[in-house]
């Protein structure tokens, strides 16, 4: 059974840079687009990015000037970074698995979550 | 890209039915078979219960059922329970540099 655990820093200063990482436990790494979103409190998800093993990545326009998501396939781990951070950028911040295959919509697999919170 | 309109509630006995909406346009919902619901307990992940419009993921309840009607997708909850009190999203791939947009999240109380 495939089990995503992420962790980092979840107490930054605004301007800071936020910095994730999540592993990929039983299963594999290929054939499967490797996601970050968020929830800010009370508000609904917000997909932030994806990348694939060969690290293909793709970037929502919104965030896109301030987002880096990069993979290490020796250990099965990709990450996010999220440069000049602001109170906007707090949120519950997740892992996911997305299916490369064109016929399987839907993130199967989420991380445990990690509270981001940007306070000075 | 805007964000899916969901209702923002609603209720049901236990026993009961009821039908969540998620509604998009065309370069959304309408145009591809490509919808996703997720069933977020609070303090837990959110958790896939319906991939490409109609499919349920191995080990979710037969009670979860999913349709599209033009700009439109549905979650149907069948005998509702306690259990099922959470929040849910529906996600739709758009066509765009965005492949997940999300819905404003509906949540369903159990009387």
């Amino acid at each position: 059974q495939v089990q995503l655990q992420q962790w980092g820093a979840g107490l930054l200063k605004p301007s800071e840079t936020l910095s994730l990482t999540c592993a990929v436990y039983g299963g594999s790494f290929s054939g499967y687009y490797w996601t970050w979103l968020r929830q800010p409190p009370g508000k609904g998800l917000e997909w932030i990015g994806e990348i694939n093993h060969s690290g293909s990545t793709n970037y929502n326009p919104s965030l896109k000037s301030r987002v880096a998501i990069s993979v290490d396939t020796s250990k099965n781990q990709f990450s996010l970074k999220l440069s000049s951070l602001t109170a906007a950028d707090m949120a519950m911040y997740y892992c996911a698995r997305a299916h490369e295959q064109v016929d399987y919509y839907g993130l199967d697999v989420w991380g445990q979550g990690t509270t981001v919170t940007v306070s000075s | 890209q805007s964000a899916l309109t969901q209702p923002a509630s609603v209720s049901g006995s236990p026993g009961q039915w009821l039908t969540l909406s998620c509604t998009g346009t065309s370069i959304d919902v309408g145009g591809y078979d490509s919808v996703s619901w997720y069933q977020h307990h609070p303090g837990k992940a959110p958790k896939l219960i319906i991939y490409d419009v109609t499919n349920r993921p191995s080990g979710v309840s037969f009670r979860f059922s999913g349709s599209k009607s033009g700009n439109t997708a549905s979650l149907t909850i069948s005998g509702l329970q306690a259990e099922d009190e959470a929040d849910y999203y529906c996600s739709s791939f758009t066509g765009t540099s965005t492949p997940y947009v999300f819905g404003t999240g509906t949540k369903v109380t159990v009387l």
